[in-house]
């Protein structure tokens, strides 16, 4: 099946800096990603979703000027964090969907992001 | 919007019972289920999709069926081992297909 790889895979930051976490598509080419974070012992909270070539749409909730999306081609999407803090630790994972030949999503492994 | 439950949040069972786990949804506009499984700290694997015309899926030891007009969906594991012990995810595609709603998530452990 489709590959999605996530890099890094676990990150520790400071307080008030900023992490950008990838999201590739391996061997297919993603029009739409989404971007989930799920903390512990909790189900995956869909962030946004993230379409090639156009603006993110962001579920209610979540600040889109905190977390910056880029999907700047069909294989790679990008999640920044800025300014990040403890609160925001947290294991985030993308996935991309694939629409042929079956409309579906493969996910990443996620990252796990710790922030001091 | 699509809320997706499970039940239960956690099940302990000996080694080598069946078991079944439920997932209910209020929408019933759907275009396929899945089943995913979770191992602590990782990310998810896929385990069985349903498209919204399936009513049931096989794979080895797991069936997961299908009831739209009910908005439920189980997973059915047979004779359960202790690899079998995650977190497992039902998540819920919208009929757009842009959407993936998950579950609460049922935590099982298989007690040797």
């Amino acid at each position: 099946g489709a590959v999605v790889s996530q890099h890094p895979s676990r990150v520790i930051c400071k307080s008030g800096t900023s992490v950008k976490i990838e999201c590739r598509s391996l061997d297919f080419q993603a029009t739409t990603m989404f971007w989930y974070r799920q903390f512990p012992k909790q189900s995956l909270m869909l962030m946004a979703t993230s379409n090639e070539g156009s603006k993110a749409t962001y579920e209610q909730g979540v600040e889109k000027d905190k977390f910056l999306i880029n999907h700047a081609s069909l294989t790679l999407s990008t999640l920044t964090v800025t300014s990040a803090h403890p609160e925001d630790s947290s294991f985030y994972i993308c996935s991309a969907r694939e629409a042929l030949p079956r409309d579906t999503q493969y996910f990443g492994p996620g990252t796990r992001l710790t922030v001091l | 919007k699509q809320e997706v439950t499970q039940i239960p949040a956690a099940l302990s069972v000996p080694e080598g019972e069946n078991l079944v786990l439920n997932c209910s949804f209020t929408d019933s506009a759907i275009y396929n289920l899945q089943w995913f499984r979770q191992d602590p700290g990782k990310g998810l694997t896929s385990l069985l999709l349903i498209q919204s015309s399936q009513r049931e899926q096989t794979s080895g030891r797991l069936n997961a069926s299908l009831d739209k007009s009910s908005g439920r969906s189980t997973l059915y594991i047979a004779a359960s081992q202790p690899g079998d012990s995650a977190t497992y995810l039902c998540a819920i595609t919208s009929n757009t297909g842009n959407q993936f709603y998950f579950g609460t998530g049922t935590s099982l452990t298989v007690i040797p």
